[in-house]
């Protein structure tokens, strides 16, 4: 029971740098959640999918785009890297109208950015 | 805007004690709240919903909208209940899904 997959589990990039960060659920939830977590700051959304080929801002969104390209997979890309994205992401997921929460989450990735 | 407010960043009880983690929030509407819980070295897992009035683990909240409160409690501590708590709350409106964290208290339960 893989629930929530996220990867990397760490990672390190330099300034301006990209990355894409994978995440996939195989529980047919239709939809998925990015948060990033600092301290002192709680949880806070970047972006949300509602369902496939469907994206909506969160909270803080600049700096990141998103895909959701199929029911199971949502990743999150930094197209330029910036030491202020240092931080801890998760990916979430849940079923839809009668759960407005994030029920499942992955492990999360500790991405530092010097 | 919607905010939730965790005001201890630590809270340490015997084991044994009466365990209360505070949540206040603000939101003009009528909110969904819940709360999660991550204990160490695992994922972060929804606890318990309001609106299912359940007890989780012994863990029970009661939503209170006069004090907009979301209180967690349990009569009596253990060992294993050592992790960090967050409060969380929904909106609802609009079929957004657009949930707002507490900044989490960590509760220690000390043998």
């Amino acid at each position: 029971n893989a629930g929530v997959t996220q990867t990397p589990k760490f990672q390190v990039l330099k300034t301006g740098q990209s990355m894409t960060l994978q995440c996939a659920q195989d529980m047919n939830h239709n939809s998925m959640y990015w948060y990033r977590q600092d301290p002192g700051m709680g949880l806070r959304l970047i972006y949300y999918s509602a369902s496939e080929g469907t994206t909506d801002k969160g909270e803080v969104p600049n700096g990141y785009n998103v895909s959701r390209l199929n029911k199971r997979e949502f990743s999150l890309r930094l197209e330029s890297a910036a030491p202020s994205q240092t931080s801890v992401y998760f990916c979430a997921s849940s079923v839809p109208p009668d759960r407005v929460e994030p029920q499942h989450f992955g492990d999360g990735t500790r991405l530092s950015i010097l | 805007a919607q905010r939730v407010t965790q005001p201890e960043k630590l809270l340490s009880v015997f084991k044994g004690a009466p365990v209360e983690l505070k949540c206040n929030y603000s939101y003009s509407g009528s909110p969904e709240l819940f709360w999660y819980v991550q204990y160490s070295r695992q994922r972060l897992q929804l606890l318990l919903r309001h609106i299912s009035r359940e007890s989780i683990k012994g863990f029970t909240a009661d939503l209170n909208k006069g004090e907009t409160s979301f209180h967690l409690k349990k009569p009596f501590a253990q060992e294993e209940d050592s992790a960090m708590y967050y409060c969380a709350l929904s909106p609802r409106a609009g079929g957004y899904q657009k949930v707002t964290f507490g900044i989490g208290t960590k509760l220690q339960v000390i043998p």
